[in-house]
This record gives C-alpha cells, sequence and structure tokens, in this order.
C-alpha cells in the first residue's frame, strides 16, 4: 500500500499561469479531501468527494480554483491565473467510506507562485 | 461555522515529561475529535481519536480526554520521547460527516 500519492511535490509558476495537482488516493477508499496549508491560516478545507461525486466545495475559492475527480483512482486540483496569494502546501487525503473516519494525507503539493 | 482553537502554538518539554495540548471548538454538534501529527515536510499522520460518547480515550502513551460542557478536548502525551517532536493538530467534526475543521497545530519539541 503506497499511500496518497500526490504529483508533483513542488511546483513553482509565474503569475498568471496554471497549476495542475494530481492526487492518487488510496486504493478502495471512496473519499478524497483536498486541504490547503499555510502559515497564517493554517489548514483549511477545500472540497471533498465521495463516489467520484463532489460532495461539499464550501472551501473553493469561487474563482480560479476547480477540482475534479474523472475516476476512483485520481483527482486533480486546477487553480488558473496563479496569484502569490496561492502559494501554500496542498494536501490531498483519503478515506474508507467518508463519515467519521481517520484521514490518510498524501505529503503534498509545495506551490510557490512568483 | 465550527472554530477550533489550539492553545498552544508551540510547546518544549523534557523527556521522559508529559506534554498536554488543549483544543476548544465552537459547534455543539461537534461529535469527533480527531488528532494528527505532521513531521517536517510530510503530510499528516493520523494518531488518536476520540467520540463524543465518551470522555476519555487511551492508546499506549497517548491520551485524549473530552469535556463536552465546556466545548473542550486535550491530548495527553506521556513518557515523551524524542521522535514525539512534531506539529500535532487537533481537529472537530460533525456525525457523519467528514469536513473536518482543524486548529492550527501546535509544534512540540522534546528535549533528550
Amino acid at each position: 500500500n503506497a499511500g496518497v500519492i500526490q504529483t508533483p511535490r513542488h511546483k513553482v509558476t509565474g503569475k498568471g499561469q496554471e497549476a495542475t495537482l494530481w492526487c492518487e488516493p488510496i486504493s478502495g477508499h471512496s473519499a478524497v479531501f483536498w486541504y490547503r496549508q499555510t502559515i497564517v491560516q493554517g489548514l483549511e478545507f477545500l472540497t471533498y468527494f465521495r463516489n467520484q461525486a463532489p460532495i461539499d466545495d464550501s472551501g473553493m475559492p469561487k474563482e480560479r480554483f476547480s477540482a475534479q475527480m474523472p475516476n476512483q483512482s485520481h483527482s486533480t486540483l486546477k487553480i488558473q491565473s496563479t496569484q502569490p496569494q496561492d502559494s501554500a502546501v496542498y494536501l490531498c487525503a483519503s478515506s474508507l467510506d467518508g463519515t467519521n473516519e481517520r484521514l490518510f494525507f498524501g505529503h503534498g503539493t509545495k506551490l510557490s507562485v512568483l | 461555522g465550527e472554530k477550533v482553537e489550539q492553545h498552544e502554538s508551540t510547546l518544549s518539554v523534557r523527556e521522559g515529561d508529559s506534554a498536554v495540548i488543549n483544543c476548544t471548538y465552537t459547534d455543539t454538534a461537534s461529535s469527533y475529535f480527531p488528532w494528527y501529527k505532521q513531521e517536517a515536510g510530510k503530510g499528516l499522520h493520523f494518531v488518536i481519536d476520540i467520540r463524543s460518547n465518551v470522555d476519555r480515550k487511551q492508546s499506549q502513551r497517548l491520551i485524549v480526554l473530552l469535556d463536552k460542557k465546556a466545548k473542550r478536548f486535550s491530548l495527553h502525551i506521556t513518557a515523551t520521547q524524542p521522535e514525539d517532536s512534531a506539529i500535532y493538530f487537533c481537529a472537530a467534526s460533525r456525525a457523519g460527516y467528514q469536513n473536518f475543521y482543524f486548529g492550527k497545530g501546535t509544534s512540540l519539541t522534546v528535549i533528550p
């Protein structure tokens, strides 16, 4: 079991460019979560899928951010027209069925927007 | 929405002593309270959790206490070891719903 895999580990983009972050959940897990981690804000919930369907995207900034889960084995978080304030570590997590259970986190993608 | 506050941003203890990290929450409907540990450069790793039907849970050197009246819960690490050094996060969520609200983390240093 390789755990939750996030790629890339580090991404550097110029202001205004697009960034796509990838997450491969643990096989058999039906729920996938995205969080953003910064020193100032801590861990912020972005969005969550269960059985590939979006359940709650209340934490997603309304503009420029989108997330998809086209199949059971991966989810993507896309940020269009990146801004310096988007710089953060983006963490993906999965859980067995999306109810109150432990989350398994990936190592995160550190996004730096110059 | 729920707000989880973690009271200690940093904590230093000597090896073998106990460490206590305190959190408070605001949503009376919250009923699940997990704790996660983050080591440098890594993602979060589950350590222990407690549900609102109990007020104490222990797993080896980790004890979690829950005071629903005060909306407060705490993580006690006994007989600390250097490998306990990490950032610890508390979280809260409602029953059956897994949008966790996290505290801002406590950086624990265990001094050998």
